[in-house]
């Protein structure tokens, strides 16, 4: 295990149709992220799990986004009725979460494409 | 509502010069300030951060200046290579608050030329 792990790595999909990302952490990391970027702008927090616990979520992610942990271990981002405006990179991020020196780990992120 | 704004948007700096990049924030309870690391089709990695508690941490030719007063915090590359090229993120978050949920700033595109 030498990162975090996302796929699929690129999604084009037709408006009105769902798409599903997995991120698998590092292996003993406890925190995981979801964060959004679109071109040319920094990464944009979506939301976070602690554990299994999905303890926060962002006002950007709306009903037609779902995110879930099972078991704490790999995580999965679902869209709903893709819209144009979902384009965009969804990084995933993942920590050790012990306390504060702790560092946040990305994936190397699912390029989605809605046409 | 941008909490981190960030400066430059690109930045072209030789080789052997220093690059130097701005970022301030709004909120003060921001107590961790990380600068992130982007090349084309990766994800970011973590570069360099710091806590404000102190004001100017160095990680090789990677210094980060902070002045807390000002709530601004800049990053400096020494001696810049053209494999520094790249997007470089400004990012604050709330450690204290139990979490690496970070803040990120729009993005700098340096390019080092020869």
């Amino acid at each position: 295990d030498t990162g975090v792990s996302q796929n699929p790595r690129h999604k084009i999909t037709k408006r009105g149709q769902n798409v599903t990302f997995r991120c698998d952490p590092i292996s003993e990391h406890n925190r995981l992220y979801w964060y959004r970027q679109t071109l040319g702008q920094g990464p944009e927090f979506l939301t976070y799990f602690q554990n299994e616990a999905q303890l926060e979520k962002s006002r950007l992610l709306s009903d037609r986004f779902s995110a879930e942990r099972p078991k704490g271990s790999f995580s999965t981002l679902e869209i709903q009725r893709t819209e144009q405006g979902d384009s965009a990179m969804y990084l995933c991020a993942s920590s050790l979460g012990t306390g504060m020196k702790t560092e946040a780990f990305f994936g190397q992120g699912t390029r989605l494409t809605v046409v | 509502q941008q909490q981190v704004k960030q400066s430059p948007q690109s930045l072209i700096v030789q080789k052997g010069g220093i690059s130097i990049i701005n970022c301030a924030y709004e909120n003060t309870a921001f107590d961790y300030f990380p600068w992130y690391q982007q090349f084309p089709g990766k994800g970011p990695a973590l570069l360099i951060a710091i806590r404000p508690d102190v004001s100017e941490k160095k990680e090789g030719r990677f210094t980060i200046s902070f002045n807390k007063s000002a709530k601004q915090f800049s990053l400096h590359i020494m001696d810049s290579q053209p494999g520094d090229s790249a997007t470089y993120f400004c990012a604050a978050s709330r450690l204290s608050f139990g979490n690496e949920k970070l803040t990120f700033g729009t993005g700098t595109r340096l390019t080092i030329i020869p």
